[in-house]
């Protein structure tokens, strides 16, 4: 079962502008993690956040965790047509397995 | 090619028939997942290996499906006597220290 809602479900933006998806979660974590995933295709590794940390950035990306709230947001800076994707949060607790939530399809415009 | 390889990359098949799926990790990796993907939905976990044991299997890994990694390489996802609703992508993952896990390109499955 998907372990939360990822918000918003679909976003459409011009390239350059910023783009903020957020992630709720339903039970305690290791770490929460970002992936993309280009139509059809498999998932690529974006970023990931332990569970003791609150902001994290690499490249155009920054992450923040809350685990008061159990969520977390994803940043994607200067947006560029390639960002074009499903995003997806996950969900790593101790036993290794990551449960992935249902995805942000962002599609940006030339 | 060092990343995750999966075969066949589509399968069509009959309903009641059986498939077979590989997956070839990461060589160094002794971590191998696999999850199924329906259309608009986060993946979701099926189960996993370290090494050549299987540590943990969801509930939606029904009887008809059966995983195994005999000597803590590459993977087989068996589904006997397919049904309609098997129709899915399913992805294979690997990882060496349990946290990021790189996927493969998954394996498309389409039961008529």
């Amino acid at each position: 079962s998907q372990q939360g809602e990822e918000d918003p479900q679909a976003l459409s933006i011009q390239e350059g502008e910023n783009a903020t998806m957020n992630c709720s979660y339903k039970t305690s974590i290791n770490n929460l993690q970002w992936y993309r995933q280009n139509s059809g295709r498999g998932l690529v590794h974006l970023i990931l956040i332990r569970s003791n940390e609150r902001e994290k950035h690499s490249g155009r990306l920054r992450v923040t965790l809350d685990t008061s709230k159990k969520s977390s947001s994803l940043l994607i800076t200067a947006s560029r047509a390639a960002d074009t994707a499903s995003y997806f949060c996950a969900t790593g607790d101790n036993t290794d397995k990551l449960i992935f939530g249902t995805g942000t399809r962002l599609q940006v415009f030339p | 090619d060092t990343g995750v390889s999966q075969d066949p990359r589509h399968k069509i098949t009959k309903r009641g028939q059986n498939v077979t799926f590989r997956c070839d990790p990461i060589s160094e990796h002794n971590r191998l997942y696999w999850y199924r993907q329906t259309l608009g939905q986060g993946p979701e976990f099926l189960t996993y290996f370290q090494n050549e044991a299987q540590l943990e299997k969801s509930r939606l890994l029904s009887d008809r499906f059966s995983a195994e990694r005999p000597k803590g390489s590459f993977s087989t996802l068996e589904i006997q006597r397919t049904e309609q609703g098997d129709s899915a992508m399913y992805l294979c993952a690997s990882s060496s220290r349990g946290d990021e896990q790189f996927f493969g390109p998954g394996t498309r499955l389409t039961v008529l």
